[in-house]
């Protein structure tokens, strides 16, 4: 087991710029999440990937994007940023039986 | 759509003494997994404790214990021997069971837990 590894951990951006989020999954999980988190609140489920199709979304704009690569791991790309989307972004691999890993977040400021 | 809801903000214990965290939530699903998770400053959300619905004995982990009313949809978290290194955010969370993969976590806004030497 290598759990999960999300990169880089903090970042900085100008309103306005692309930003690309990166997360290895933990072995053998084929199901990939990411969340947002706000400073103060609980994460908000952002969109999930299932064997590399996307298999559900919360309510995010089209500018949040993302990929699962053959080797489940796995990108978010946020265009076009605002303020509002600073915060820490999580990944999570899971399975059916062993449930959600989490990674240790990226920290995105957007300035 | 499900929602969760953490009504502590904030929590202190002493070392040694027994804390309890609230939560309820709001489905009409009838098979679902509700969930603790520890989130320190390291920022990894930590699984403390799962309750399956189905179940009707309340899952305990070593100091970790629940309390599932699924009657009146409530999910407490009971902390015993509380430790300092318990210290951290604590975020109740709902998952309903269904289709390929796992479904998506819903999540409270969690409750800041302090252990107090």
């Amino acid at each position: 087991e290598t759990g999960v590894t999300q990169s880089p951990t903090h970042l900085i951006k100008t309103r306005g710029q692309q930003v690309t989020l990166r997360c290895s999954s933990q072995s053998g999980h084929n199901t990939v999440s990411w969340y947002q988190q706000a400073l103060g609140q609980g994460p908000q489920f952002i969109f999930q990937y299932y064997r590399e199709e996307e298999n559900g979304r919360g309510n995010f704009p089209p500018r949040f994007s993302g990929l699962q690569f053959p080797n489940y791991s796995s990108e978010l790309n946020v265009n076009a940023l605002e303020l509002d989307d600073s915060a820490l972004y999580l990944c999570a691999s899971s399975t059916r039986i062993d449930g959600y890993t989490f990674g240790s977040g990226t920290r995105l400021t957007v300035v | 759509a499900q929602t969760v809801t953490q009504s502590q903000p904030e929590m202190s214990v002493q070392e040694a003494e027994t804390v309890t965290l609230s939560c309820t939530y709001d489905t009409s699903e009838n098979n679902y997994y509700l969930f603790w998770y520890k989130q320190p400053p390291s920022r990894q959300m930590i699984l403390v404790i799962r309750q399956e619905a189905y179940k009707q004995q309340n899952a305990t982990e070593n100091r970790f214990s629940v309390n599932f009313q699924k009657a009146a949809k409530s999910f407490s978290l009971k902390i015993s021997d509380s430790q300092l290194g318990d210290t951290a955010m604590y975020f109740c969370a709902f998952m309903k069971l269904g289709g390929s993969g796992n479904t998506p976590l819903v999540f409270g806004k969690g409750t800041r837990l302090s252990v107090i030497a």
